[in-house]
């Protein structure tokens, strides 16, 4: 059964902790994406990768980092530089990462701050 | 600066009726628009798009309207159902280019 898995779906963080959001895909889809969505905003890019080992800022990368050693993971750190991190975060995927292509999406990860 | 706007947050619509989501933009340069539904605890789910070549594209119960001079596209559910109850989220970006612009999203409740 192919599809994106996001873990955990609750994740809290302490002042000045890094924490790591799982994304994982069997879709064998080349491109895979991080939003951001807060209450009455639309979904924010925070960080996109079209191919394994290369990726590219959006336009809310500030605070986070990313890897993508394998084709089917895209881990999302939300580092102690990130002031305001209480979100949910999504991540998707698409064929080959051009605007035309459905790209499809895990269940999400919600991050507070304790 | 938003370049999508979705500027009804919620829409209550009675079942078997027509439900009319509205989505503006305000970049000229987007020429390709999709339509997304989300439901509780789920990630967004791909429901219709069209190119900016087209005005109108139907898909079954769905058909989603562009007008590019008002830079306006809009999507009809007739006839409207249960199920569709959910948040719809309007999305934008330029052809042959990575990043969508995303609405904030409006909520439809089908009333029984």
């Amino acid at each position: 059964d192919g599809g994106i898995t996001q873990s955990p779906k609750y994740l809290f963080r302490k002042e000045g902790q890094n924490v790591t959001l799982s994304c994982e895909q069997n879709l064998n889809h080349d491109a895979m994406y991080w939003y951001r969505q807060d209450p009455g905003q639309g979904l924010r890019l925070i960080y996109y990768s079209q191919i394994v080992n290369d990726f590219q800022k959006g336009d809310i990368a500030e605070g986070y980092s990313v890897s993508r050693e394998k084709k089917e993971s895209f881990p999302l750190t939300v580092t102690s530089a990130q002031k305001n991190p209480t979100a949910f975060y999504l991540c998707a995927s698409s064929i080959g990462g051009l605007v035309q292509e459905t790209q499809y999406f895990g269940p999400g990860t919600r991050l507070l701050v304790l | 600066d938003q370049q999508v706007k979705q500027n009804s947050p919620s829409l209550s619509v009675q079942e078997g009726r027509i439900s009319i989501l509205n989505c503006d933009y305000t970049n000229s340069m987007f020429d390709y628009f999709l339509w997304y539904k989300k439901y509780p605890a789920e990630g967004p789910t791909f429901l219709i798009s069209i190119s900016s070549i087209k005005d109108k594209n139907e898909d079954g119960r769905f058909t989603v309207f562009l007008n590019k001079s008002a830079k306006h596209l809009s999507l009809h559910i007739v006839p409207s159902q249960p199920g569709d109850s959910a948040v719809y989220f309007c999305a934008a970006g330029e052809d042959s280019n990575y990043q969508l612009i995303w609405g904030a999203g409006t909520k439809l409740i089908i009333k029984p």
